[in-house]
């Protein structure tokens, strides 16, 4: 059965430093997520991705944050100078068109020091 | 803004025994989808079930089923014949169904625990 799959599976940063997080959704699926969950919260939305565009997006998403599609396969989520408080586990879902189910990846979790 | 209500911060249940996960939530949309993901410990979410809102009839998926109350805002999980392996977090979700994608606004969650 197909999958989200996303890497790295653990990230450790140093504060600043700028990270790629790395996701490649299930191939015919057209719409592309990320969330972040810091640990022992609740599941937040952050973007969503469509026709090579943001659709919508959080007010946790602000300037540090940009996502991407470079290529047909992939979809990436950059922080350009990560914060302490950036440090959760962040993940990756699509969805396919008039389907509202999303299929989430097994997350990155990000550590920032 | 939609809001989701889970307001029990952990359960537990006997192994083959019945449970009822409670959520709730506040929208003035009527159109909409509503979910239950399940998060073991590995911390991948899992798609349980989905109701639509226009759908009077409850949706069951195996040993899981919902009570939607549309008119209370009121979006239950039962999980019958409890196992060992749905110990995890369960969170209850809502979507408002959009052209270009729809975000999911998650509840606090439920931590779950089925013991032998």
């Amino acid at each position: 059965e197909p999958e989200v799959t996303q890497t790295p599976s653990h990230q450790v940063t140093q504060m600043g430093q700028e990270v790629i997080l790395r996701c490649v959704p299930i191939s015919n699926h057209l719409y592309f997520y990320w969330y972040r969950q810091i640990l022992g919260q609740k599941v937040e939305f952050l973007v969503s991705f469509y026709n090579n565009e943001i659709s919508e997006k959080s007010e946790i998403f602000d300037d540090q944050f940009s996502v991407e599609r470079p290529d047909g396969s992939n979809f990436t989520l950059k922080i350009r100078s990560t914060k302490l408080e950036d440090s959760a586990m962040y993940f990756c879902a699509s969805s396919e068109q008039g389907i509202p189910e999303q299929y989430f990846g097994p997350g990155t979790r990000l550590t920032v020091t | 803004a939609q809001t989701v209500t889970q307001s029990q911060p952990e359960m537990s249940v006997q192994e083959a025994e019945t449970v009822t996960l409670s959520c709730t939530y506040d929208t003035s949309e009527n159109n909409y989808y509503l979910f239950w993901y399940k998060q073991p410990p590995s911390r991948q979410m899992i798609l349980v079930i989905r109701q639509e809102a226009y759908k009077q009839q409850n949706a069951t998926e195996n040993r899981f089923s919902v009570n939607f109350q549309k008119a209370a805002k009121s979006f239950s999980l039962k999980i019958s014949d409890s196992q060992l392996g749905d110990t995890a977090m369960y969170f209850c979700a809502f979507m408002k169904p959009q052209t270009s994608g729809s975000r999911l606004t998650f509840g606090e969650g439920t931590q779950l625990t089925v013991n032998p």
